[in-house]
């Protein structure tokens, strides 16, 4: 089953603003991963954050992880219109930290970025 | 509505052995993806595949390992003379336009 919910479902903002997305999951992880996904095009891995780790940084993105709280937000600074695509989160719940049994995606956020 | 299917769900192969993968995709859902994910790590992209056609294999190795979507029946990822260091987990995601649908994965390990 899908763990990972990704919110807003849609997003769009004007170039130049931050964008913030949002994914809570269920149950205990390993570690947390954030995609882009391009129309027609496969996925792109953004970053992966461990369940030991709080913030995680990359560029323009910086990913935050709450495992209290089971949420993840990934925050997308002074936007471009290049920054338009899917976003989806993706837990990692594997006995060895990865696997057919513990990689579990959200439905995505869709982001536009207006010029 | 059965989501994506990928069998088996575990692969045991020894070295030199080949591995068939199999990827169900959505109800009529025609794109298919490929993906391997190393313990630790993201998802890589592999390949994406319409029916009957290969649109993109720029992460595909390029020895040894083949895909097809037919125009009829699962699509399937071949990997031939396997290697310890293709023990990874495989997985399939199919779409018929923005939303991509995951597989459960395939965990491959090669001894």
């Amino acid at each position: 089953s899908q763990q990972g919910e990704e919110d807003p479902q849609a997003l769009s903002i004007q170039e130049g603003e931050n964008a913030t997305m949002n994914c809570s999951y269920k149950t205990s992880i390993n570690n947390l991963q954030w995609y882009r996904q391009n129309s027609g095009r496969g996925l792109v891995h953004l970053i992966l954050i461990r369940s030991n780790e709080r913030e995680k940084h990359s560029g323009r993105l910086r990913v935050t992880l709450d495992t209290s709280k089971k949420s993840s937000s990934l925050l997308i600074t002074a936007s471009r219109a290049a920054d338009t695509a899917s976003y989806f989160c993706a837990t990692d719940a594997g006995e060895s930290g990865g696997g057919a049994d513990g990689l579990t995606f959200g439905k995505g956020t869709h982001l536009i970025i207006q010029p | 509505n059965a989501g994506v299917m990928q069998n088996p769900r575990h692969l045991v192969r020894r070295r030199g052995q080949e591995a068939r993968l199999r990827c169900s995709p959505m109800k009529g859902h025609s794109h298919v993806y490929w993906y391997r994910q190393l313990p630790e790590e993201g998802l890589k992209f592999m390949v994406y595949l319409q029916k009957e056609n290969i649109i993109d294999e720029s992460g595909m190795p390029k020895e040894r390992f083949s895909a097809e979507f037919p125009k009829e029946g699962p699509s399937i990822l071949r990997i031939q003379q396997v290697v310890r260091g293709d023990s990874a987990a495989y997985f399939c995601a199919s779409s018929i336009g923005l939303a991509q649908f995951f597989g459960p994965g395939t965990r491959l390990t090669v001894l």
